[in-house]
Parts: structure tokens; sequence; C-alpha cells
């Protein structure tokens, strides 16, 4: 089967540095995602993932290790307007373009 | 277009009836993806085309549901003899093409309601 998991909520204050995890147990893998969707809004591309290792953009990080099937999405200098679902993604094999999706994890970053 | 624009926004609807969704992709792209998504949860694929093929239609939940993107731009997701269980909001989204790492763009939903 396949199997994505996230937690459920964080609380962070801002300012701060986050971390979400994501763990993924699928039949195969060709990339990792992470969306960022605010409430009652369209999910938005943050990062991919498909080597190990930390990609870096702005103030978000992501990191993969594939074979911990492991993932994290690191926010820093955290803004109120980062309070958001992020959604860590898994696409499964190379025959088929589908993205798995995880349940999302809720940000809420205090002042 | 300038995004992925879908119609209607909203739509009620008495159970037994049937319904019909519209995705506008991004002129541009490819490959166009249906998802269903719950409330609190992340989007559930439902099926993908690729211009006007449908290579992978394994997450429709029943044969009641169907998709066609017939000239490989716009699409339409009908739901024959609507359940309660089938409201959710139902999400399209866009991509250049095929390539692994190709981000989906995706368009603002339609909030079904199956009375």
């Amino acid at each position: 089967g396949q199997n994505i998991d996230q937690p459920t909520e964080m609380t962070a204050t801002e300012g701060a540095i986050v971390q979400i995890n994501c763990t993924y147990q699928t039949s195969g893998f060709n990339g990792l995602f992470w969306y960022q969707q605010h409430a009652g809004e369209a999910p938005t591309f943050l990062s991919y993932n498909v080597l190990d290792g930390l990609e870096e953009k702005g103030r978000f990080s992501s990191f993969l290790s594939r074979s911990k099937g492991y993932s994290y999405l690191l926010l820093k200098e955290l803004q109120m307007k980062d309070s958001a679902s992020y959604l860590c993604a898994v696409r499964a094999n190379d025959s088929s373009y589908k993205l798995i999706f995880g349940s999302g994890t809720r940000l809420l970053v205090r002042p | 277009g300038a995004g992925v624009s879908q119609s209607p926004r909203y739509k009620v609807t008495k159970r037994g009836q049937d319904v019909t969704l519209r995705c506008d992709p991004i002129s541009s792209h490819a490959t166009l993806y249906w998802y269903q998504q719950a409330l609190g949860q992340g989007p559930e694929f439902l099926t993908y085309f690729n211009y006007e093929a449908q290579p992978d239609k394994s997450g429709l939940p029943s044969d009641r549901f169907s998709a066609e993107r017939p000239e490989g731009s716009i699409s339409t997701l009908t739901i024959q003899r609507t359940e309660q269980r089938d409201s959710a909001m139902y999400r399209c989204a866009s991509s250049e093409g095929l390539g692994a790492k190709d981000e989906q763009f995706f368009g603002p939903g339609t909030r079904l309601t199956v009375l």
C-alpha cells in the first residue's frame, strides 16, 4: 500500500524555525513535493526533492533521505503569513505521474 | 489563461442527479489532473490526462465517475447518480508536461454538496 505520514498540527512562534516531518512508504519513488495550502485556497508548490540531501529556497528548505523514507520541510524566520497547511506528496512511480498526498500539517504561527 | 480556472465554484445538487465540473488549465500545459479533497485532508488523486490521452484513471472511486479532455485542453469531470458521500472539493491541476519535477498548478476547486 501507499502511506504518507505527517503530524496533524504544529505551533510555532513568529521569527522562530520549525521543521515539519514526513515519512512515506510507497511501492516506488520518483520524487517528493511539498505544497503550501492556506485555508480556503488552492495548494501552491514549495519544493521538490528526488535525490538525497537538502534543497534550499529562501526561507524554506526541504530535505530527503530515500533510504529512510523521510523528508522534512524547514521554515526559517517564521512570519504570521506562514500559518497554513503543509502537504507532503510523493510520486510513487515513473509510469504514472499521479501524486500521493499526505493529510497535511496545519501550522499555526503565533506572535 | 493566467492560471487554472474551474467552474462552477460551488454546486449543490440532490442525490441521484448528474453533475459535470469543468477545468480550464493553463493554456500551454499538456498535463491535467483531477483530485478530490475532503476537509482537513490532502488531495486524493482521481485521474490525469496527457493532452487528450488518459493514462491513469485508477483513482476514480466508481464507474459513476468519468472524465474527458477531448481536445487536449478543457476537461470535464462527470459524476452520475450523485451520492452524499461524493460531497467534497474537486480540484483540477495542470503541469507543463510529464517531467518528473514538473510542479502542478492547482485551480480554486469546485465545492460539491450532495443533499
